[in-house]
């Protein structure tokens, strides 16, 4: 059974602070690593999708950085804002099919 | 463009019916998947469907089952419900072949309550 985990479960910081949170997958048998922002009674949005070790991707105040051969992969965020309250999920794709984390929920107060 | 569709929203049934959700992808997408996501789990991968033809299926009974058609609209089909399959039922679209290797467009899914 392939585990992909995310911490921490859940984060709550004060509007402008930085923050990061970490996705865990297998490191064998990897095709691509992706990123959601899954914000209430919405659907989930695509942030990214990274297929190479070392890959970094940038969307305004959101990055990513991965790493294949440890099995991680950090987001961060620069300066929160109460908009970018939502629950990040990661999904790794080992073989032919997505496995999503269970999610970080992160609330930003203003 | 419109984005990804499902209906219905909401749909409250009882055990041992079927039921069936119905998923539009963004015009162009020909690839279709499904996922469940039941409360304290992550989204679990249902089917996956390209012209047509399941590429994929996830660790699912029988009883779950699905259907692209020639517009690359989707169905899914739950057959003899059961309790456990309360669920928020979502699907995705993507371009091209191999939809896990390109970004996914979701629906807003659709809510089954199983009584």
């Amino acid at each position: 059974i392939l585990n992909v985990e995310q911490s921490p479960q859940s984060l709550h910081v004060q509007e402008g602070d930085s923050t990061n949170f970490t996705c865990s997958f297998p490191s064998s048998n990897f095709y691509a690593l992706h990123w959601y922002r899954w914000e209430t009674a919405k659907s989930p949005e695509a942030l990214f999708v990274m297929t190479l070790n070392g890959d970094e991707k940038k969307k305004g105040r959101i990055s990513a950085t991965l790493n294949t051969k440890e099995g991680y992969s950090y987001l961060y965020i620069k300066g929160s804002q109460p908009e970018d309250s939502a629950t990040y999920l990661c999904a790794f794709l080992g073989t032919d099919k997505l496995i999503f984390g269970t999610g970080t929920r992160l609330q930003v107060f203003p | 463009k419109a984005g990804v569709t499902q209906t219905p929203r909401y749909l409250i049934k009882t055990r041992g019916q079927q039921v069936t959700l119905s998923c539009s992808p963004i015009s162009g997408h020909r690839s279709v998947s499904w996922y469940q996501q039941t409360p304290g789990q992550g989204l679990q991968f249902l089917f996956e469907y390209f012209s047509e033809t399941q590429r994929n299926k996830g660790n699912f009974p029988g009883r779950f089952s699905g259907r692209q058609f020639s517009n690359s609209r989707s169905e899914m089909n739950v057959s003899t419900l059961e309790l456990g399959d309360s669920a928020l039922y979502l699907c995705a679209s993507s371009r091209g072949e191999g939809s896990a290797y390109n970004e996914q467009f979701f629906g807003p899914g659709t809510r089954l309550t199983v009584l």
